[in-house]
């Protein structure tokens, strides 16, 4: 168990819907990191915050976009969602921002848009 | 662009075979490395890292990876296999004090008992 906390675990919805998932990172931690594994892609970085701010983006569509509150959990909005979106989504968290940090990973959404 | 790359992308073993699986980076100034494993159905767990110092880093279950600076390279080994070892496997690049991993395209390793 790594500590981060992700729900649901698993989620099956309709193409142009919305989903939202759930990130607790590890106590103490306060950044959270979004990951999308797919077939295809393979690990994609999506989006990072930093204790509420965004600190970086990656490959994250302009139908994404994330969030992170002041009790830092973070969340993950998908909208408008398209077959290709099928895919495990990873919130990892560290400590720290930047380098010389170890990113611990939960278990991951699994997320399948029929 | 920065790039992790992992060129064996399946391996199968017989049980107590040596394992290494390659890791290559392209440049892109000062890294930390790490081995993430992800048994089937589960999530990313990590099996060792490097930061700084001895470049043989050893990890957990047996694992341990050399960092070659000059061959940009992050090679993972395992000097005997099992079974329980099936699973894939990722090498992660942290470029420049930033703030994201770079992961490779992963290796799935199949142990045969």
């Amino acid at each position: 168990d790594s500590g981060v906390t992700q729900t649901p675990k698993h989620l099956i919805t309709a193409t142009g819907q919305r989903v939202t998932l759930r990130c607790s990172p590890r106590s103490g931690d306060l950044s959270v990191y979004w990951y999308q594994q797919s077939l295809d892609q393979g690990l994609q970085f999506l989006i990072q915050y930093y204790n509420g701010e965004e600190r970086a983006k990656g490959n994250i569509l302009e139908r994404f976009s994330a969030q992170q509150f002041p009790d830092l959990h973070s969340e993950l909005n998908l909208s408008s969602l398209e077959l290709g979106d099928s895919a495990l989504y990873f919130c990892a968290s560290s400590v720290v921002g930047n380098s010389g940090n170890t990113i611990y990973f939960g278990e991951g959404s699994w997320l399948t848009v029929v | 662009a920065q790039s992790v790359s992992q060129h064996n992308h399946h391996v199968i073993l017989s049980e107590a075979a040596s394992l290494e699986l390659g890791c290559n980076y392209s440049y892109g100034g000062t890294v930390n490395l790490f081995w993430y494993v992800q048994y089937p159905g589960q999530h990313l767990q990590l099996l060792l890292k490097y930061f700084s110092g001895d470049p043989l880093v050893k990890g957990i279950k047996g694992f341990e990876a050399e960092f070659i600076k000059s061959k940009f390279s992050f090679n993972l080994r395992k000097p005997s296999v099992q079974w329980s070892d099936t699973a894939e496997y990722f090498c992660a690049v942290n470029y420049n004090a930033g703030n994201m991993l770079t992961f490779g395209g992963g290796t799935r390793l199949m142990v045969k008992p």
